[in-house]
């Protein structure tokens, strides 16, 4: 049973052009929802993450949307580059269950020069 | 260099041959997890340790075994391998139990035949 639904499974962007990855978490215990960045050969990275106190974070060209009522939240990057290609996942964890982070599936992003 | 070092990088083994992936951080930190990452499931949590000699399972524990014994270290177990244990392993640790970040290794790709 996947506890974060995340989609698409790929998505290729132009140059420039918006990526959106959205993900949809079941268990409303969940209070800590960050992002991964991951390219080919090596080990996730944190990319940014959210409380779901706030709708809305923001680190240069990545933010991420947060929607408490509808248990989703979202990455977008704004003027996609050919370096930002990489598998993206979105997680969820309860801080105070000891950092178990449950994952989503992971999107492969290709944005083409 | 802070860093989380997994060994080996890469393992082909037959079915019921015991092995050790070991893992080990330069950062004093307390948590400490494995992972392992299949197409279309994501990462999925195995073992984790909140801390020296405590060890608790993840998500996917059946066939694996992990210890702790030293705060840099956290090997992770395969007593009799089977073929559906193939897949990519990640460690990763942070600071603390309830630590948000989590640093993960470059991982472990591993056959079992």
């Amino acid at each position: 049973q996947q506890q974060v639904k995340q989609s698409p499974q790929s998505l290729i962007v132009q140059k420039g052009g918006i990526s959106i990855i959205n993900c949809a978490y079941e268990n409303t215990a969940f209070d800590y929802f960050p992002w991964y960045q991951q390219f080919p050969g090596k080990g996730p990275a944190l990319l940014i993450a959210i409380r779901p106190d706030v709708s809305e974070k923001k680190e240069g060209r990545f933010t991420i949307s947060f929607n408490k009522s509808a248990k989703q939240f979202s990455l977008h990057i704004m003027d996609s580059q050919p370096g930002d290609s990489a598998t993206y996942f979105c997680a969820a964890s309860i801080r105070t269950s000891g950092s178990r982070l449950t994952f989503g599936e992971g999107t492969q992003l290709t944005v083409n020069p | 260099e802070a860093q989380v070092t997994q060994n080996p990088r890469y393992l082909i083994t037959v079915t019921g041959k015991k092995l050790t992936v070991t893992c080990s951080q330069n950062m004093n930190h307390e948590y400490m997890s494995w992972y392992r990452q299949d197409p279309g499931l994501g990462l999925r949590q195995i073992y984790y340790s909140m801390n020296v000699e405590v060890t608790d399972k993840g998500d996917v524990p059946e066939g694996y075994k992990v210890s702790r014994k030293e705060k840099r270290n956290f090997p992770l177990i395969l007593e009799s391998p089977s073929p559906n244990q193939t897949s990519l392993y990640f460690c990763a640790s942070s600071f603390s139990w309830n630590g948000e970040t989590q640093y993960f290794g470059p991982g472990t790709r591993l056959l079992v035949l």
